[in-house]
């Protein structure tokens, strides 16, 4: 079956280390986000990549950094210099003009 | 960027009540609008769309939604909600066809009484 599949669905982190949530599709979009979701925020954008090899910052982009080296694949990097990183995130592709598939979600928490 | 607001941040309803959750964009070309909807523990999935044409657009499980361009708003309908229909809902906005930048709103928590 097509579709978003993040990995993995829970994670742990201890403070001051890095960690990297993974993100595939095989949809075959050209463009894929990353959301972060808090209660009562709802969904605030990160990053997102129309296009392999270029990404552009979202409203919350301080302490993320992303890569998008294939089509398929656009993983999260939660740097230690993000602040506040407990959140559930949300892994999204879309094709030209279409509406957005979501992943089912990681939820990180700091140990 | 584009920017969304929905005014309601949860919004409890005895089924069979009539439904309108609201919704106002800010962005100064053209639009395209949508309606998301999260049911417990499952991931996002999209209800409806507006890209162009008639502004009255319709979803799945009986959801409407009507885009009033004077007001920039997208409000979501539902004549008359089930229990099943508790979930939360949130609109997006996109500016235009060519632009895959994306913003949603912060989401409406409904809760729908048997």
């Amino acid at each position: 079956d097509g579709g978003i599949t993040q990995s993995p669905k829970y994670l742990f982190r201890k403070e001051g280390q890095n960690v990297t949530l993974s993100c595939e599709q095989n949809l075959n979009h050209d463009a894929m986000y990353w959301y972060r979701q808090d209660p009562g925020q709802g969904l605030r954008l990160i990053y997102y990549s129309q296009i392999v090899n270029d990404f552009q910052k979202g409203d919350i982009a301080e302490g993320y950094s992303v890569s998008r080296e294939k089509k398929e694949s656009f993983p999260l990097t939660v740097t230690s210099a993000q602040k506040n990183p407990t959140a559930f995130y949300l892994c999204a592709s879309s094709t030209q003009g279409q509406p957005q598939h979501f992943g089912d979600g990681t939820r990180l928490s700091i140990l | 960027a584009q920017s969304v607001s929905q005014h309601n941040h949860h919004v409890i309803l005895s089924e069979a009540a009539s439904l309108e959750l609201g919704c106002n964009y800010s962005y100064g070309g053209t639009v395209n609008l949508f309606w998301y909807v999260q049911y417990p523990g499952q991931h996002l999935q999209l209800l409806l769309k507006y890209f162009s044409g008639d502004p009255l657009v319709k979803g799945i499980k009986g959801f409407e939604a009507e885009f009033i361009k004077s007001k920039f708003s997208f409000n979501l309908r539902k004549p008359s909600v089930q229990w099943s229909d508790t979930a939360e809902y949130f609109c997006a906005v996109r500016g235009g066809y060519n632009n895959n930048d994306m913003r949603f709103g912060a989401g409406t928590r409904l809760t729908v009484k048997p």
